[in-house]
């Protein structure tokens, strides 16, 4: 049960570049997550979606672009990568709130991608 | 909006002993509550959550957690400590008014450090 998987672990790119996280999940969730972790802040939402190919702003969108042509991958782009947008990246899933016994209300999440800007 | 406050950057206590780890919440309606833990270079697991019903949740690893709907407070404990439960915690809340997407509001963590 491979569960939530995030790709790379580890990055380093230069301020402009484009990157691109992955992140894969095997449960068949409908509801998946981005999250950024800095210190200071917890947990911030980026962006997240409830299928496929419908995605939503979360907290922090400003920089970032995702999309969800399949239910299992939930790829975060950055579009031009700037310092602030160094962190550790956080995908999560879970099912849909309306999932019996309130599972959906629990949110699962990858083991991260730590980014780093230059 | 709802919001967590974790008063507390850091908690220290030895092995054995009997461990709090406090957060606080604010929502507009009744409250969907959690716990994460984080340990070195791994993503959150989760711990425990409210939902309804019993004040008192069970969760992993022997953590139980209280909700205190006056005090607005949903405080982590554990009777005897580890050193294995060093770790950063997260409380997060949920409105449960909030019946679209499921946004998780986080606190900023609390490190815990269990000492032998």
């Amino acid at each position: 049960d491979a569960g939530i998987t995030q790709s790379p672990r580890y990055k380093i790119t230069e301020t402009g570049r484009q990157v691109t996280l992955m992140c894969h999940q095997t449960w068949s969730h409908s509801y998946m997550f981005w999250y950024r972790q800095d210190l200071g802040h917890g947990l911030r939402l980026i962006y997240y979606s409830a299928a496929a190919d419908i995605t939503d702003k979360g907290e922090v969108p400003d920089g970032y672009v995702v999309s969800r042509s399949k239910t299992e991958n939930f790829p975060l782009t950055l579009e031009s990568a700037t310092r602030s947008q160094t962190s550790v990246y956080f995908c999560a899933s879970s099912e849909s709130p309306t999932t019996s016994g309130r599972k959906g209300d629990t949110q699962y999440f990858g083991p991260g991608t730590r980014l780093t800007v230059l | 909006a709802q919001s967590v406050a974790q008063p507390e950057d850091q908690v220290n206590v030895a092995e054995g002993n009997p461990l709090t780890v406090k957060c606080t919440y604010s929502v507009s309606g009744n409250p969907y509550l959690f716990w994460y833990v984080q340990y070195p270079n791994r993503g959150l697991q989760f711990l425990l959550k409210y939902i309804t019903g019993d004040n008192l949740v069970k969760g992993s690893y022997g953590f139980e957690a209280e909700f205190n709907k006056s005090q607005t407070s949903f405080h982590l404990k554990k009777p005897s400590a580890l050193v294995s439960d060093s770790a950063l915690y997260f409380c997060a809340v949920r409105d449960s008014m909030n019946t679209g997407f499921q946004k998780l509001v986080f606190g900023t963590g609390t490190r815990l450090l269990v000492s032998p």
